[in-house]
This record gives C-alpha cells, structure tokens and sequence, in this order.
C-alpha cells in the first residue's frame, strides 16, 4: 500500500523546536518531489515546504523561510521537516504529501497524489 | 489571505452542477499548467481530484472538471452527490514555492 506517516508533533513552548518526520512505503520514494503543507484548526490548507527527489532543491513559503529546514533521507524512505523559532500561528496539523513530479531543476507541480494523516504541532507555553 | 481567490461557500442540490472559481494573477495561476485542485472531507486529508488544469487522476469521476480563462482556474462538478459535500481547494506553482486558495466550504441541500 502506499502510504506516507507523519510524526514527531507534540505541544511545544514559543521560541523552541521540533522536528517532524514522514516515512514513505509501497513505492519509490527517491523517484518523487515531497512537500510539507499544514493546516491551522479551522483553517485552510498552507503549503511550507517541498524538496526534490535528490535534495538539492528546496522552497520554502516566506512563513517559515529562515525558520524551517526540510530535508530527506532516500536511504531510509524518509523526509523531515526541522522546525525552529516556533511560534503560537505555527500551531496546526502538518501534512506530508507526494508531488507528481521529481523536483528536478525547481520542476515541482504542486499536485500531490499522496498525503499522510498527518501530526498536530501545538505552540503554547 | 491567499493569493488565490475563491468564495468562501457554494451550494447545489443532488444532481445539480456547481462551478468554484480560483482567481489568481499572472505570477500563479496564468504562469504554468500546474494547477490542482483538491476535495477535504471533515477529518480527512485532502484528495487531488484535478491536476494540472484539467486532468483527473484514476478513480476520480468525470463529473469533476478543471479549466482555466487566463489568470482564473474553475473546477466545474456536475450531477451532484451528497458525498461531493466537503471543503475544495485549488493549488497553484508559484514560482519557486506553492500557494493554495482559501478553500471553498460546498454545500449539497
């Protein structure tokens, strides 16, 4: 089955970090782009963060730029979103997703075909 | 506030066709094909039903449609059922990043 499962949230004091995980399984992870999006209870859908099959490409939303830090392992069907200066608005459920394409040379779609279920980010002292 | 635009609640009754409409600018929606639109039922992850503009991956039903009109993208769903009730969400490339539309709450009466 493919599927990507989200951890590593939790509650979280203003000014600290976290550091969210997403394993991926039932296909070729380093064929395709990966994203971060979140979600603020009773909120719409935000994308943070995407990365490319290889890595080497990386964006980041002006929200979280100089703040989040996303990365990937294809050794172990990972990504992981680093998470610092955390805020009470950074508060939401956080989402990885599967991009249609590889990411190669920024060609990111922004379609994504496969999400997780997510892991709830809390900011609060 | 989004980048892209969309009302924030559409209705229709069983059979019907409603239309949501996904307004952005020439740096977005009118820059690449890489327009998707997602359906998020209370509780669940969001589902891609259109992907750039007006493709539709397998198993989503015709009766979903995706276009766009220069710096405007429109998902059209005809013959509505009381499961298309759900929150919609257009998503656009822009630039080196994504942006999504505030979402569109679609009531089935």
């Amino acid at each position: 089955e493919v599927q990507l499962v989200e951890s590593g949230g939790g509650l979280v004091q203003p000014g600290r970090s976290l550091r969210l995980s997403c394993v991926a399984s039932g296909f070729t992870f380093d064929d395709y782009a990966i994203h971060w999006v979140r979600q603020a209870p009773g909120k719409g859908l935000e994308w943070i963060s995407g990365i490319s099959w290889k890595g080497d490409h990386m964006g980041y939303a002006a929200s979280v730029k100089g703040r989040f830090n996303i990365s990937r392992d294809n050794a172990k069907n990972s990504l992981y979103l680093q998470m610092f200066s955390l805020r009470a608005d950074d508060t939401a459920l956080y989402y990885c997703a599967r991009d249609l394409r590889s990411g190669s040379y920024y060609d990111f779609s922004y379609s994504m075909d496969v999400w997780g279920k997510g892991t709830t980010v809390t900011v609060s002292s | 506030q989004s980048a892209l635009a969309q009302p924030r609640s559409v209705s229709g009754s069983p059979g019907q066709s409603v239309t949501i409409s996904c307004t952005g600018a020439s740096s977005n929606v009118g820059a690449s094909t890489y327009v998707s639109w997602y359906q998020q039922h209370p509780g669940k992850a969001p589902k891609l039903i259109i992907f750039d503009v007006t493709k539709r991956p397998s198993g989503v039903p015709d009766r979903f449609s995706g276009s766009r009109s220069a710096t405007t993208a429109s998902l059209t769903i005809s013959g509505l059922h009381t499961d298309d009730e759900a929150d919609y969400y257009c998503c656009s490339y822009a630039g080196f990043e994504g942006v999504f539309g505030g979402g569109t709450k679609l009531t089935v009466l």
